[in-house]
């Protein structure tokens, strides 16, 4: 059974730093490529960022570029994001997701079949 | 950017009735890559359809999804209680992103 779970969350001021993590299980997560989606309370989706099987591209939504680092541990199973200079627009909760598609010069094709319960970020003074 | 705009943002219905939901892209969504998601409150999405059509493992078949272009539909028959929740589309053309959502909830 496919597992995503996610840890890290938690209250930061405002220009403050977090770091997520998501423990991938079921799967051969070496093989997947993998996106960080967030909710802000009571909204919608926003697309966070993707990070290729390999960990060789990453894409970033422009919102985040320069503020957050995805990357992946392919030996331990490891999803994580960090995120610097934080804001209270970054409020929400974060899923990790398994994405399925294929990376298509400089953007990701992706949709998302497995999603995990989210991290909790509210940024606040 | 594509936006995607869903309609209506809240449908009332009784269990056992017929749905369809509004997906509308501001552009062509080509390969027709586009995916539909239920949420229900406190859990995470969960993948319905994906590439405009094809029902995603273990989605029942009152399940369907249809259009192309800048027009999408996703059809729900015969409402079980489980169905109410909020639905989300997204496409996967160009860049990454999702429509604000329509809720059907119980009348």
């Amino acid at each position: 059974e496919v597992q995503l779970v996610e840890s890290g969350g938690g209250l930061v001021k405002p220009g403050g730093s977090l770091r997520l993590s998501c423990a991938a299980t079921g799967f051969t997560f070496n093989s997947y490529h993998m996106t960080w989606v967030r909710q802000a309370p009571g909204k919608g989706l926003e697309w966070v960022s993707s990070i290729s099987s390999s960990g060789s591209y990453i894409f970033y939504v422009d919102s985040v570029k320069g503020r957050f680092t995805t990357s992946r541990d392919n030996a331990e199973n490891f999803l994580h994001l960090q995120m610097d200079s934080l804001t209270a627009e970054d409020t929400g909760l974060y899923f990790c997701t398994r994405a399925r598609g294929y990376v298509s010069g400089p953007q990701p094709i992706f949709y998302f079949d497995h999603w995990g319960r989210g991290a909790l970020v509210t940024v606040s003074s | 950017e594509i936006v995607l705009t869903q309609s209506p943002g809240t449908l009332s219905l009784s269990p056992g009735e017929s749905v369809t939901l509004s997906c509308r892209a501001s552009q062509t969504v080509s390969t027709n890559y586009l995916a539909w998601y239920q949420q229900t409150p406190g859990q995470a999405p969960r993948l319905l359809i994906y590439d405009a059509s094809r029902r995603a493992t273990g989605i029942p078949d009152r399940f369907s999804g249809s259009g192309s272009g800048t027009d999408f539909t996703l059809t729900i028959s015969r409402l079980e209680p489980e169905d109410f929740a909020v639905y989300f589309c997204q496409q996967y053309a160009t860049s990454l992103t999702f429509g604000q959502g329509t809720k059907v909830e119980i009348k």
